[in-house]
């Protein structure tokens, strides 16, 4: 078992550029969760998934993010117009049942702005 | 607002020293997990703790509902439990994280 699976490692863009981001959670997880990890903000809630439908988007910036789950395995955070301030590690975490259920992380992606 | 509080932000200790670490909730909340991440390493989950008091090998939580906090003792510290320890509540089935505590223990 690989565990969370995310690409890529490491992501360097340009400013306006799209990012896409890939999650695969472990197999047989219902739940996909995608956070973002800075030293400024810590870790914050993005969105998430359960069953591939959209439970909570709350942590979203409300424009350029989206995030998709077209199948149970696999989940995508894309960001449009990238801006310095999103460079940050975008990590995804899977688990069996969901919100009440211990978290499994993948090894994140670094995202960086220029 | 921040939703999570944790305590201390860092603490430095000998190796063989207990370690408490505290964290406070801005709602009541039965969904409590504790995370661990090395630097450069993966986000790890040490326990859930909804409620009471639960145990895995040296770490000891214990989460009381009504007064809105958690805490996590680490028994017997060693060198390899250096890293963040980080807490989470759910609010409306969103995790939210506090900001850490930095351990670091020394030989």
């Amino acid at each position: 078992n690989a565990g969370v699976i995310q690409t890529p490692r490491h992501k360097v863009t340009g400013k306006g550029q799209e990012a896409t981001l890939w999650c695969e959670p472990i197999s047989g997880h219902s739940a996909v969760f995608w956070y973002r990890q800075t030293i400024v903000q810590g870790l914050e809630f993005l969105t998430y998934f359960r069953n591939q439908a959209p439970i909570d988007d709350s942590g979203m910036p409300k424009e350029r993010f989206s995030a998709q789950m077209p199948n149970q395995s696999h989940s995508t955070l894309k960001i449009q117009s990238t801006q310095p301030q999103d460079s940050a590690v975008y990590l995804c975490a899977s688990s069996l049942l969901g919100g009440q259920d211990t978290q499994y992380f993948g090894p994140g992606t670094r995202l960086l702005v220029l | 607002e921040q939703q999570v509080q944790q305590s201390p932000a860092s603490l430095v200790l000998q190796e063989g020293e207990n370690a408490e670490l505290q964290c406070s909730f801005s709602i009541f909340t039965n969904q409590v997990q504790w995370f661990y991440q090395r630097p450069g390493g993966r986000l790890v989950s040490l326990l859930y703790n909804p409620s009471g008091t639960k145990q895995s090998g040296r770490l000891t939580s214990t989460t009381v509902i009504k007064e809105r906090r958690s805490s996590l003792h680490i028994s017997s510290s060693q060198i390899t439990d250096s890293g963040t320890y980080l807490c989470a509540m759910e609010d409306n089935n969103a995790p939210r994280f506090g900001a850490g505590t930095k351990l670091t223990v020394k030989p």
